[in-house]
């Protein structure tokens, strides 16, 4: 039971650049999430999904696109990368019911040149 | 909206005494959940303990208690005999009983443990 995992651990791109970060949850979650952590900030909601087939925008969507592929998989993508989207990206899970807590991936570290 | 304010963006602590983190929130309603998380150098985010804003009994887990006061929309964590593992930054976070579960997070505080 590997909870959620991330992919990459670590990333590097040049301003204008696209990527995409994947996720998976092995834990049979309905919701999904992806946040971004900066600096003096604590972490923010860019998108969500709370089931499958369902996406939503959170606090700080511009520049992202996100994917729900199946209920296990939930991808961010950057189409084009700028210096501000500098951060750690964090993936997390739950179930969609009341109290349950999140469960969080270990992170992307991306640096935008 | 929402918001979450830790006002304390860095705190210390002797091995074995007690500090506490404090942590305010802003919300027009009357029921949602509120969480603090850990996170270690390793940045695996924990959560550490979790409080309904309909019980009015302070949460414990073992070491950490919180001290809700529903009314100042306070929510503080206390750590009871402070050992080296527990230093990490800890993020508050505010979550609405309605909808989808997304947390609102506080800037956070870096707890250091000194031996």
């Amino acid at each position: 039971n590997a909870g959620v995992t991330q992919t990459p651990k670590f990333q590097v791109l040049k301003t204008g650049q696209s990527m995409t970060l994947q996720c998976a949850q092995d834990m049979n979650h309905n919701s999904m999430y992806w946040y971004r952590q900066d600096p003096g900030m604590g972490l923010r909601l860019i998108y969500y999904s709370a089931s499958e087939g369902t996406t939503d925008k959170g606090e700080v969507p511009n520049g992202y696109n996100v994917s729900r592929l199946n209920k296990r998989e939930f991808s961010l993508r950057l189409e084009s990368a700028a210096p501000s989207q500098t951060s750690v990206y964090f993936c997390a899970s739950s179930e969609t019911v009341t109290y349950n807590e999140q469960f969080f991936g270990p992170g992307t570290r991306l640096t935008v040149l | 909206a929402q918001t979450v304010t830790q006002s304390q963006p860095e705190m210390s602590v002797q091995e074995a005494e007690t500090v506490t983190l404090s942590c305010t929130y802003d919300t027009s309603e009357s029921d949602y959940y509120l969480f603090w998380y850990k996170q270690p150098p390793s940045r695996q985010m924990i959560l550490v303990i979790r409080q309904e804003a309909y019980k009015q009994q302070n949460a414990t887990e073992n070491r950490f208690s919180v001290n809700f006061q529903k009314a100042a929309k306070s929510f503080s964590l206390k750590i009871s005999d402070s050992q080296l593992g527990d230093a990490a930054m800890y993020f508050c976070a505010y979550r609405t009983i309605q909808g989808a579960q997304k947390l609102v997070f506080g800037q956070g505080t870096r707890l250091t443990i000194n031996p």
